[in-house]
């Protein structure tokens, strides 16, 4: 499989909570990545997790670490009709020069 | 603070016709710089990366080339145009010597090959 997958479409409701998943097959990352990226623009860094840590909250944000099944989440809490975008997640694997990239999950927030 | 700045925005180019896409950093020294394509909207391939002046690596076989004549330009460039080079292209910048540091992105181009 792909080194770093997330599911393609996520449709909520504004106000809504958002989860958006990703799994990763490196273990060795120090830091795992959240980019959003809106229509016709370039990624913006949304916020990142230290490996050894299982859960990071910035505002509406919770950032999800499970180290041991690899998996990392994203949850928006009262999501907001722009919050629709495309996000990825980003893992820095062992080898490459750069972060290594999903997918990405196309939110849409529906009002 | 950095910014990192790409022109132009669209561009419009027939087959055949050369290519020059630029990205500039500013308020960092030596950065790690690279080029991503994003077709579809979707996921990004990486083209190529730079850890210095001069030093250019290819990560696939393409029509495309990049170049680094100064410590924060990066260009991306081709000598003749393909249908298949039509995409979103971005550059990123991060910080010398670390894979484990965040990519920053330009606002990216779009290319579209007619």
């Amino acid at each position: 499989g792909e080194d770093v997958e997330q599911s393609l479409f996520l449709s909520v409701r504004e106000g809504d909570s958002s989860v958006i998943n990703c799994t990763y097959t490196d273990s060795s990352s120090t830091y795992l990545y959240w980019y959003k990226q809106e229509p016709g623009a370039g990624l913006q860094l949304l916020t990142y997790i230290f490996s050894n840590m299982d859960m990071k909250q910035d505002q509406r944000l919770t950032v999800l670490l499970n180290k041991k099944d690899k998996h990392l989440s994203l949850r928006i809490a009262d999501t907001q009709t722009g919050d629709s975008a495309i996000y990825f997640c980003a893992d820095p694997h062992t080898g490459r020069r750069a972060l290594t990239f999903g997918s990405g999950t196309r939110l849409q927030v529906q009002p | 603070s950095q910014t990192i700045h790409q022109w132009p925005a669209t561009l419009v180019q027939p087959v055949g016709s050369p290519l020059s896409l630029e990205c500039t950093v500013e308020g960092t020294s030596n950065p790690n710089l690279y080029w991503y394509r994003q077709a579809a909207g979707r996921g990004l391939q990486l083209l190529f990366y730079s850890v210095g002046i001069g030093q250019i690596s290819s990560e696939v076989p393409q029509n495309l080339s990049a170049s680094r004549p100064q410590d924060r330009q990066f260009i991306l460039s081709s000598k003749k145009l393909l249908l298949s080079d039509s995409g979103f292209y971005l550059c990123a910048w991060s910080i010398t010597g670390s894979v484990n540091s965040p990519l920053h992105f330009g606002n990216g181009t779009r290319l579209t090959v007619t």
